[in-house]
């Protein structure tokens, strides 16, 4: 079964660089979240689509933004880099009006030095 | 404030140990709780459930809701090595945004 694709896997980008973050859902799945995980935290939510828009927003820096686009997919962008937003992001995808479950992607681990 | 509560934070058993992980909540617009089970990479679903007293069972895994005292348990029987991971409880909110409420998770070791 098809599953969430995260793109990169693996990102090592430098203080103040500018990181772009891309998600692929399951297909027909219309909602996708977008996630940061620390080390030995729980997932942190950070903004979430339904239909490309915004249906909520949580612990999202400004310096990030994102978008869903016409296809679905979703992009995280993340400017002005700090070391502190070295983590795991995950993206997850839901079917609206189906199921609260949502699935998750592999994740990037994004390292910023 | 939602808050999701798991515990133990942390346990470790032998292979062949029963287990049994708790997540307790205090949600309003309660919709739906899940368990994830995350190893070193993404979470997966485990079980969602919406409804008090019906037992969930995959396997040696099983879970339960008590939605009047607002609890659900997760049972693994028989642990394997394979069993060790991260297990998080989260809560569907039953909002327009469908949000997931999570709780810190559950590190469960099993030794050989």
């Amino acid at each position: 079964a098809a599953g969430v694709i995260q793109s990169p896997r693996h990102l090592i980008k430098e203080k103040r660089e500018t990181a772009t973050l891309k998600c692929y859902p399951i297909p027909r799945h219309d909602t996708v979240y977008w996630y940061q995980q620390g080390p030995g935290q729980d997932p942190q939510f950070l903004i979430s689509f339904y239909e490309k828009m915004q249906s909520d927003k949580g612990s999202i820096p400004d310096r990030f933004s994102a978008q869903q686009f016409s296809d679905y997919h979703s992009e995280l962008n993340m400017s002005s880099l700090e070391l502190g937003d070295s983590a795991l992001y995950f993206c997850a995808s839901r079917q609206d009006i189906v199921t609260d479950t949502q699935y998750f992607g592999p994740g990037t681990r994004l390292t910023v030095l | 404030e939602d808050k999701v509560v798991q515990s133990p934070l942390s346990l470790v058993v032998h292979e062949g140990d029963t287990v049994t992980l708790n997540c307790s909540y205090e949600v309003t617009n309660f919709r739906s709780l899940l368990w994830y089970k995350q190893e070193k990479k993404a979470p997966t679903f485990l079980f969602m459930l919406t409804s008090s007293g019906i037992e969930k069972k995959s396997g040696r895994l099983s879970s339960i809701l008590d939605k009047k005292e607002l609890f659900s348990i997760l049972n693994i029987t028989a642990t394997q090595t394979g069993d060790s991971a991260v297990y998080l409880c989260a809560v569907g909110w039953a909002g327009n945004n469908r949000k997931l409420i999570w709780g810190l998770g559950t590190s469960l070791a099993v030794n050989p």
